[in-house]
């Protein structure tokens, strides 16, 4: 199985000030199709999961635009250009290039 | 637009059985790849299933292979997780999963779960 590791397991952020998390793979995400299936979700407590971005650096469908992601192989960054209180949570890494399907332990980030 | 409700959770003894259903909403089950996966209590997420868009395939975590088994019907919009052999492992918050843009791989929609207890 992909193994995914995301680094800070936990992240003290100040409001307006940039936030990143890092994810990587213990191997190619890169798909026999061209694509690369590494996602980013957020979830907020007592909240179910909510897709953010999805093959690497696409915005899902209602997104702010401080959210990004980078990255290509096996290293991969999710960027908050600008925390707001709303972005609390944990956020997951997840890959979907081979089966089974393998999540991040996830990243807790919470205000200072 | 889309919605996801699963229902069928609650306590159930170690070997037992249960059965999940995702009515699904804004959409049709036939025409998307759907997606189970689960969140033990204060733990991380992990993928439990797959079912294709045609429904002539499905896929499987290794943890749940040979005692789940992901299925759908069409006529009323509904996907279900039949679970059997449940071990206190399983004990977990369960999401129903529309896939985006007909891709596997990117799970964009998710129901708002349903707990599931295994106890002995």
């Amino acid at each position: 199985d992909i193994v995914l590791t995301q680094t800070p397991l936990s992240s003290p952020v100040t409001l307006g000030q940039p936030a990143s998390i890092s994810c990587k793979s213990s191997q190619s995400l890169a798909h026999s199709d061209g694509n690369t299936y590494l996602s980013w979700l957020h979830q907020r407590p007592g909240q179910p999961p909510r897709l953010l971005i999805y093959k690497i650096s696409n915005r899902f469908s209602g997104v702010p635009d401080r959210f990004s992601g980078s990255g290509a192989g096996t290293d991969f960054t999710l960027y908050i250009s600008r925390v707001e209180a709303e972005d609390v949570g944990v956020y997951y890494c997840m890959q979907a290039t081979q089966f089974p399907y393998t999540f991040g332990q996830g990243t807790k980030l919470d205000i200072k | 637009q889309v919605q996801l409700a699963e229902s069928g959770g609650g306590v159930v003894q170690t070997g037992g059985s249960l059965r999940l259903s995702c009515a699904a909403s804004g959409f049709s089950v036939s025409n998307y790849g759907m997606h189970w996966v689960r969140q033990a209590p204060g733990k991380g997420l992990e993928w439990v299933a797959l079912i294709r868009h045609d429904g002539n395939d499905a896929f499987y975590a290794d943890s749940v292979k040979g005692r789940f088994t992901i299925s759908r019907d069409n006529s009323k919009n509904t996907l279900y997780l039949q679970m059997s052999s449940l071990r206190a492992e399983d004990t977990a918050v369960y999401y129903c999963v529309k896939v985006h843009d007909y891709v596997w791989g990117i799970l964009g929609y998710w129901g708002q779960g349903i707990l599931v207890t295994v106890s002995s």
